[in-house]
């Protein structure tokens, strides 16, 4: 079973609007971290925010917030006042804490396009 | 601050034919390093990952292998490439241990298996 899943393959939203990039995540380790990346057509992977499994608030990097909501086990992206250069591949991520070396597990991606 | 280098860039090579991919890491130490793989349009695959010297584990069952001579280095190989190997190589890094830390990824090396 997918341990993260994305079911937006494509987005589109005009620029300075909001979007909301969706995961869902699979795990029964109390102890996990959540994490989003961009990817632009260079193809390197930047890493944008992070939510741990215990934290209680949601967290916040500039334009981005995580929506984190434990019980329905869902971490979406919020990206507010959209720019054109946030045009990318986002990637939701997972790190599971128990028992292993804590591997980053990916989604399969959505495409955001943002239109002027 | 810490780095990650991961050469080279791009890369055509026949079928058949080695490859050698070179990862490093500067300014940390112990590391957890990874390999992934992604096709294109796709997400991210875990080849290998290793959280210390010669300590490599493998997630899928490839034509591909991992070592990790040195703490920091990190290099991806193959005896004999098949089509299929072509796609986008990432590497990347970790800090050690069960924290919270996130993953920082090399600029990636496109290979493609003619």
């Amino acid at each position: 079973a997918q341990k993260i899943t994305q079911t937006q393959p494509g987005m589109f939203v005009q620029e300075k609007e909001a979007v909301t990039l969706d995961c869902t995540y699979d795990t029964s380790d109390p102890s996990y971290g959540l994490f989003w990346y961009k990817q632009p057509s260079s193809g390197e992977m930047i890493f944008l925010i992070y939510q741990g499994s215990y934290d209680q608030q949601n967290a916040t990097e500039g334009r981005y917030s995580l929506n984190f909501q434990k019980a329905r086990k869902s971490a979406n992206l919020v990206i507010s006042a959209s720019q054109l250069g946030d045009s990318a591949m986002y990637f939701c991520a997972m790190r599971e804490g128990s028992g292993g070396s804590y591997i980053p597990t990916f989604g399969r991606g959505t495409s955001l396009i943002v239109h002027p | 601050s810490q780095t990650i280098h991961q050469w080279p860039a791009t890369l055509v090579q026949p079928v058949g034919s080695p490859l050698s991919l070179e990862c490093t890491v500067e300014g940390t130490s112990n590391p957890n390093l990874y390999w992934y793989r992604q096709a294109a349009g796709r997400g991210l695959q875990l080849l290998f990952y290793s959280v210390g010297i010669g300590q490599i584990s493998s997630e899928v069952p490839q034509n591909l292998s991992a070592s990790r001579p040195q703490d920091r280095q990190f290099i991806l190989s193959s005896k004999k490439l098949l089509l299929s190997d072509s796609g986008f190589y990432l590497c990347a890094w970790s800090g050690a241990g069960t924290g919270g830390t996130e993953a920082f990824f090399g600029q990636g090396t496109r290979l493609t298996v003619v």
